[in-house]
């Protein structure tokens, strides 16, 4: 079955870009979206955004001047970048699967998330 | 912006039915999906679609949609069960969680 696998630097400084890569395994990135979802210390659920496997992309209206997300159908992965990045943004980091259409399915499939620490 | 709304925790007594309640505005009018999420571990999507459960959810997991609630059941709620539970929906522009709530089997 499908298998997502987040990786990135564990640590990133203050100001500086912050950048992930979800691998996706035992399947095809072609007619899904794909999506990242961030966890804060001890907090809920924040959406980041989305990639279709077309490239159209979509993101939180808070984030959205510093969220960048890739695709690289090759290589079967999808990317994020966060720029500018503070220690609110530290967090554990989710990629997700989502079938079209996006508002009908839910995320299906979900990384096992990685944590990201904004510190110098 | 719209909002969801969740209660903080929620307790249920082993073997009986929980019911973890969503609100907002006219959510009736939104699809609603159902996250559940333990300690430690990623989130794992227990309803789609205000009621419909992926394959491999107990059938003790049912959710319903109407006026400004949405609400998840558990029926013959077991430890597994605990858990925080996440209601999602699709609000025109971004993807919205809502806070959260924090399920106890007592």
């Amino acid at each position: 079955q499908v298998q997502l696998q987040e990786s990135g630097p564990g640590l990133v400084k203050p100001s500086e870009t912050l950048s992930l890569t979800c691998f996706v395994s035992g399947g095809s990135i072609s007619g899904y979206y794909w999506n990242w979802v961030r966890q804060p210390p001890g907090k809920g659920l924040e959406y980041i955004g989305y990639i279709y496997y077309s490239g159209s992309t979509n993101s939180n209206p808070s984030l959205k001047s510093r969220v960048s997300i890739s695709l690289d159908t090759s290589k079967n992965l999808f990317s994020l970048r966060l720029s500018s990045v503070t220690a609110a943004d530290t967090a554990v980091y989710y990629c997700a699967r989502a079938p079209p259409p996006l508002t009908d399915f839910g995320m299906d499939v979900w990384g096992q998330g990685t944590t990201v620490t904004v510190s110098s | 912006s719209y909002e969801l709304t969740q209660p903080l925790s929620v307790s249920v007594a082993l073997g009986q039915t929980a019911r973890i309640p969503c609100g907002g505005n006219n959510i009736g009018s939104k699809v609603v999906h159902w996250y559940q999420q333990k300690p430690g571990q990623a989130p794992v999507l227990v309803i789609y679609r205000d009621s419909k459960r992926p394959s491999g959810i107990p059938e003790r997991f049912s959710g319903s949609n109407s006026g400004n609630t949405a609400t998840l059941t558990i029926s013959r709620a077991q430890a597994g069960d605990e858990a925080d539970y996440y209601c999602q929906v699709w609000d025109s522009i971004t993807v919205l969680f809502g806070g959260g709530t924090k399920l106890t089997v007592l």
